[in-house]
């Protein structure tokens, strides 16, 4: 089965940095996603990482420890417009199926 | 490039009926498909798996005879909800993942989504 967990809600200012978290348990690991998604819209892609270590894109990096089952979205100089849902999605090595953590509501005030 | 329409967008349909919810790569070729479901305010879950000319892969849970999916080009897959009742009312989104290698292949692309709402 799949465990993946992210915290269900984050509130970030203006500017600021966030990080939101995600863990999981897994067998089959063949990369950790990072999807934005609006209400009411399909997830965009934001990130990946298949080995451990930092990626980073523009104000958005992603983190991964495959041995601690662990990874992080960074958002840099937040704006509002960053307020939406964050998904980690592990996939996996056979099939290639994505499975989705809980979602990580972030609201940006300012 | 890599875009994934789904079609209707929304569609509203009395309890007991079918409703058929199609699917499109337009412009790769989508060895793989995949179909989630999305509750309000949860995650997406994902219902199965088709690749091109084959069964579906159906997660644990998911009645294959209730939802009913036929990949049977690579640019075209089909979810048929079938006898829809209430609790079938969800967001449904499929994603499309092309073959050999290259972006296609190393993520999936999401179609915007068909809300679904059964009185």
């Amino acid at each position: 089965g799949q465990n993946i967990d992210q915290p269900t809600e984050m509130t970030a200012t203006e500017g600021a940095i966030v990080q939101i978290n995600c863990t999981y348990q897994t067998s089959g690991f063949n990369g950790l996603f990072w999807y934005q998604q609006h209400a009411g819209e399909a997830p965009t892609f934001l990130s990946y990482n298949v080995l451990d270590g930092l990626e980073e894109k523009g104000r958005f990096s992603s983190f991964l420890s495959r041995s601690k089952g662990y990874s992080y979205l960074l958002l840099k100089e937040l704006q509002m417009k960053d307020s939406a849902s964050y998904l980690c999605a592990v996939r996996r090595d056979t099939g290639n199926q994505f499975y989705f953590g809980t979602g990580t509501s972030l609201t940006v005030i300012p | 490039g890599a875009v994934v329409s789904q079609h209707p967008s929304w569609v509203i349909c009395k309890s007991g009926t079918s409703v058929k919810i199609e699917c499109r790569s337009l412009d790769f070729q989508a060895t793989t498909m995949f179909w989630y479901r999305q509750f309000p305010k949860q995650s997406l879950m994902l219902m199965a798996t088709s690749n091109e000319g084959s069964k579906a892969t159906y997660e644990q849970g998911v009645e294959k005879d209730k939802f009913l999916i036929n990949h049977a080009s690579l640019t075209l897959s089909t979810l048929t909800v079938t006898s829809a009742h209430p609790e079938d009312s969800s967001f449904y989104i499929c994603s499309a993942r092309g073959g050999a290698s290259g972006r296609t292949y190393n993520e999936q692309f999401f179609g915007p989504g068909t809300r679904l709402t059964v009185l």
